[in-house]
């Protein structure tokens, strides 16, 4: 079972249209964060959330950390083919040192 | 800054060799270092975890001995892949903590080591 649930597992959209992927989990995290990774290369940092009900923005990439701290969302806008890649969410439970990767989501936008 | 060098990006190797990843802090010194396998559209698995100066701490069903892991600088720690066989093929991955109450704020990723043994 996996502690972070990544949902979709797959996506394939249109360039221009926009996106969600949700990281849920039944636990309480200090932190999640979003990593993306693409072919061949170690994941890359986008950002890190802390405080319930924290959204930050980076671009056209939209961040939400749930109140009770157990869930993040990515929301992307007017996906382009950069965007394609695999989007990791990845956190620490409150208490825990150790960090826990969801399974990803496999982004591939179409031009 | 945290910048994570890890080499080589990829290398082939027969099958009873050993191979040794290296993954280096350039900018920071790296209290901690973590060595995840991925295989093909695969999330990371974490293999052990790398502390300055004193033994890694693998996870369950990591064999210590088959992957030898090394810590012997805040700057670098080293996987040794050893008497490697064609299923230890994978996608090597380290990341760099500076630890401490930086540990929640993410970690920075090496670019990764392709293994493939033939």
């Amino acid at each position: 079972t996996q502690l972070l649930e990544q949902s979709p597992q797959f996506l394939s959209i249109q360039e221009g249209e926009n996106l969600t992927v949700y990281c849920n989990s039944s636990s309480v995290f200090s932190s999640l964060q979003w990593y993306r990774q693409e072919p061949g290369e170690g994941p890359v940092l986008l950002v890190t959330v802390v405080t319930g009900g924290e959204v930050k923005k980076l671009k056209r990439l939209t961040f939400q950390f749930g109140d009770a701290r157990k869930d993040s969302s990515l929301h992307i806008t007017a996906a382009q083919p950069g965007d394609t890649g695999l989007y990791l969410c990845a956190g620490v439970r409150t208490g825990g040192f150790k960090t826990i990767f969801g399974a990803g989501t496999r982004l591939f936008v179409k031009a | 800054g945290a910048v994570v060098s890890q080499h080589p990006s990829w290398v082939i190797c027969k099958s009873g060799t050993s191979v040794k990843i290296e993954c280096r802090s350039l900018d920071f010194q790296a209290t901690t270092m973590f060595w995840y396998r991925q295989f093909p559209k695969q999330s990371l698995m974490l293999m052990a975890t790398s502390n300055e100066g004193s033994k890694a701490t693998y996870e369950q069903g990591v064999e210590k001995d088959k992957f030898l892991i090394n810590h012997a600088s805040l700057t670098l720690s080293t996987l040794t892949v050893t008497s490697a066989h064609p299923e230890d093929s994978s996608f090597y991955i380290c990341s760099a903590s500076r630890g401490g109450e930086r540990v929640t704020y993410g970690y920075t990723f090496g670019s990764g080591t392709r293994l493939t043994v033939v």
